[in-house]
């Protein structure tokens, strides 16, 4: 069965104080594998793809980085903005039609 | 440019009534989907459309049935509401199944 595990469930920050948060997968063949931000009462907002082990992507402060068998996004010197939470899906099915998500990451940064 | 747009935003609905959910895309996308987000499960996929004319089931269908109106629009619908629904709506498009999807802003439903 396919599935995603998002830790930690929730991570609070200093402002400047950089982390990452891991995203690991189990899934029949990954096809891609996505990172969402999601602020509180509003729809998920895409962030990044990632197709294959070694790939990496960068906005901004945040760095996103693919093995195959998890995904990191790095969060370098956060500000209180960046405040929200983080979604992990993979894309799934036999013919990459499904986008199975982790439960998230909620992220807070205090000034 | 409005993306995906839902309707309404909020809704009360009493046990077995029914509704339809309706959203929008005006991002000329071929694909659609149908997303529930309950606390602490993530968001897990109801319906999806992958291209005009066609439907296909998800991992949580039970109790929902959609209609995938013309290219832009995808609705979805709830015959008999149970208090297990209660939930966020979330509908999206991507271009194809391959690629990002986006996402609208949500319908939060509470059935009592």
């Amino acid at each position: 069965e396919d599935q995603v595990t998002q830790s930690p469930e929730a991570l609070r920050l200093q402002e400047g104080e950089s982390s990452s948060l891991n995203c690991s997968y189990t899934v029949s063949g990954l096809r891609g594998l996505f990172w969402y931000r999601q602020d509180p009462g509003k729809g998920p907002e895409f962030l990044f793809t990632l197709y294959s082990a070694g790939e990496e992507k960068e906005k901004e402060r945040l760095k996103a980085t693919l093995t195959k068998k998890e995904s990191f996004l790095h969060i370098t010197a956060p500000k209180p903005e960046d405040s929200a939470t983080y979604l992990c899906a993979v894309q799934a099915g036999e013919y990459g039609n499904k986008l199975v998500f982790g439960a998230g990451t909620i992220l807070r940064v205090k000034s | 440019n409005a993306g995906v747009t839902q309707t309404p935003k909020f809704q009360v609905l009493k046990t077995g009534q029914s509704m339809t959910l309706q959203c929008a895309q005006d991002m000329n996308h071929n694909s659609m989907y149908w997303y529930r987000q309950d606390p602490g499960m993530g968001l897990r996929l109801i319906y999806y459309s992958a291209s005009e004319g066609t439907t296909d089931k998800g991992e949580v269908p039970n109790g929902y049935n959609v209609s995938r109106l013309n290219k832009r629009e995808f609705s979805l619908r709830l015959e008999s509401a149970a208090p297990s629904q209660t939930s966020v709506y979330f509908c999206a498009s991507s271009e194809t199944v391959n690629t990002e999807a986006f996402f609208g802003q949500g319908t939060r439903l509470t059935v009592v």
